[in-house]
């Protein structure tokens, strides 16, 4: 059981280039999400998915995109990188369940740096 | 909005207790009250969760009054390997389905020697 999986763990990409940022869980979780860290903050929602098919925006989606095809795999796309999208990117995973109970599971992270 | 309200830092000493206490007034009637420990370079990862009163398991004790519109997490004896960040979070009605997660920039707790 790996839990929640993330590649690359670095990535350096130039202004202007796109890049896809992958997650993957083998818990068979309905619920995924994508969340940005920038320094010395807190964590901050991208984009989620409630199950294969279905996503929706977070608080911050602006330049990415997403999209959910299988229940094990969620992956983030960069569309047009900026410098504004420095930041660690974590994916996490739960159960779905009414009012928030449960636990999420996060994977460890990627570090993306846009020159 | 359920949004929660936490001290930003806090200073201890190795085998004193902790107690970190989050606010949180707008909190649903049905909504759990969450509490995760972030390292540096690390996904947040989960150490307690409740409803109402005590919770208590083996890295820690929630504490909830009986209005809910606080909570406080002790952790009894920390040592150096627990200074991270904490982070406090209660349900959010997401924007079409289900709930989402807001992660405030949670409680810097520093353990000195």
């Amino acid at each position: 059981n790996a839990g929640v999986t993330q590649t690359p763990k670095f990535q350096v990409l130039k202004t202007g280039q796109s890049m896809t940022l992958q997650c993957a869980q083998d818990m068979n979780h309905e619920y995924m999400s994508w969340y940005r860290q920038d320094p010395g903050m807190g964590l901050r929602l991208i984009h989620y998915s409630v199950g294969a098919g279905i996503t929706d925006q977070g608080e911050v989606p602006n330049g990415y995109n997403v999209s959910r095809s299988t229940t094990e795999d969620f992956p983030l796309r960069l569309l047009s990188a900026a410098p504004s999208q420095t930041s660690v990117y974590f994916c996490a995973s739960s159960y779905i369940r009414v009012s928030g109970r449960g636990e999420q599971f996060f994977g460890p992270g990627t570090r993306l740096t846009v020159l | 909005l359920a949004k929660t309200t936490q001290p930003i830092s806090m200073d201890s000493y190795e085998g004193q207790e902790v107690n970190i206490t989050c606010s949180h007034n707008n909190i649903a009637t049905n909504d759990y009250i969450t509490w995760y420990q972030q390292f540096p370079s690390q996904g947040p990862r989960f150490i307690i969760q409740g409803y109402k009163t005590k919770v208590t398991n083996e890295v820690a004790s929630l504490f909830i009054p009986a209005d809910r519109k606080s909570s406080t997490l002790s952790l009894p004896r920390v040592s150096l390997s627990d200074t991270a960040v904490y982070y406090c979070l209660v349900g959010e009605k997401a924007r079409n389905y289900g709930q989402n997660f807001v992660f405030g920039p949670g409680t810097r707790l520093s353990v000195l020697p």
